[in-house]
């Protein structure tokens, strides 16, 4: 069986940094890509990173700079590296495992319960 | 930076038909997934490749496309049917991921 079991998540001061864990089982982690996406309270889902299997990493303007994604194959394991967080950087954060079905097209076929990330003095 | 939108919200009797659009300018070059969110739970994909249902989905649920608008279905609406509904896709690169402003569905 597939499990995404997300860690890490907490309340941090702005401008403050923490590290977010995804620990995966059931399949063979090295050969999927993984994202992050996160949830304010009440709002809509935002992509927030992915890397590929060969360690190629993507963000999106709003966390680029700050945020760091990385994956230990060995442990079957995800992180996400958050730095100069802001209070708009608060959300629930998912993992999710990208299932590439053809032609270089993906959707996210499992997700974890996610992570609360509280940015707040 | 590029976007998807969709209606904040839509309602429905149960046995009806509820329509959820999304709408972008790179829809015609990248295919959209749709996916269900309810309260307190992770999203569940229920529409792939614009239109192709995964295992385990009912019928009920389709998707279609036109031009830079997507479409999710529903037909004959059931009261667990009810929740958050999300269209994603990517940006014309295809490296960045995309979802829309969601479309809370409910079911009257």
């Amino acid at each position: 069986e597939v499990q995404l079991v997300e860690s890490g998540g907490g309340l941090v001061q702005p401008g403050g940094s923490l590290r977010l864990s995804c620990a995966a089982s059931g399949f063979t982690f090295s050969s999927y890509d993984m994202h992050w996406v996160r949830q304010a309270t009440g709002k809509g889902l935002e992509w927030v990173s992915a890397i590929g299997t060969a360690g190629d990493t993507y963000y999106p303007g709003s966390v680029k700079g700050r945020f760091t994604i990385s994956r230990e194959n060995a442990k079957n394991s995800l992180y996400l590296q958050m730095n100069s967080l802001r209070a708009g950087d608060t959300a629930v954060y998912y993992c999710a495992r990208a299932y590439y079905y053809g032609s270089g097209s993906y959707y996210f076929d499992y997700w974890g319960q996610g992570t609360l990330v509280t940015v707040s003095s | 930076s590029y976007e998807l939108t969709q209606p904040p919200s839509v309602s429905v009797s149960p046995g009806q038909t509820a329509r959820i659009t999304c709408s972008g300018d790179a829809l015609p070059k990248q295919y959209a997934y749709w996916y269900q969110q309810k309260p307190g739970q992770a999203p569940v994909l229920v529409i792939y490749k614009d239109s192709e249902r995964p295992s385990g989905i009912p019928e009920r649920f389709s998707g279609s496309s036109s031009g830079t608008t997507v479409t999710l279905t529903i037909s004959g609406v059931q009261a667990e049917d009810e929740a958050d509904y999300y269209c994603q896709s990517a940006d014309s690169s295809g490296t960045h991921v995309v979802f829309g402003g969601g479309t809370k569905l409910t079911v009257l």
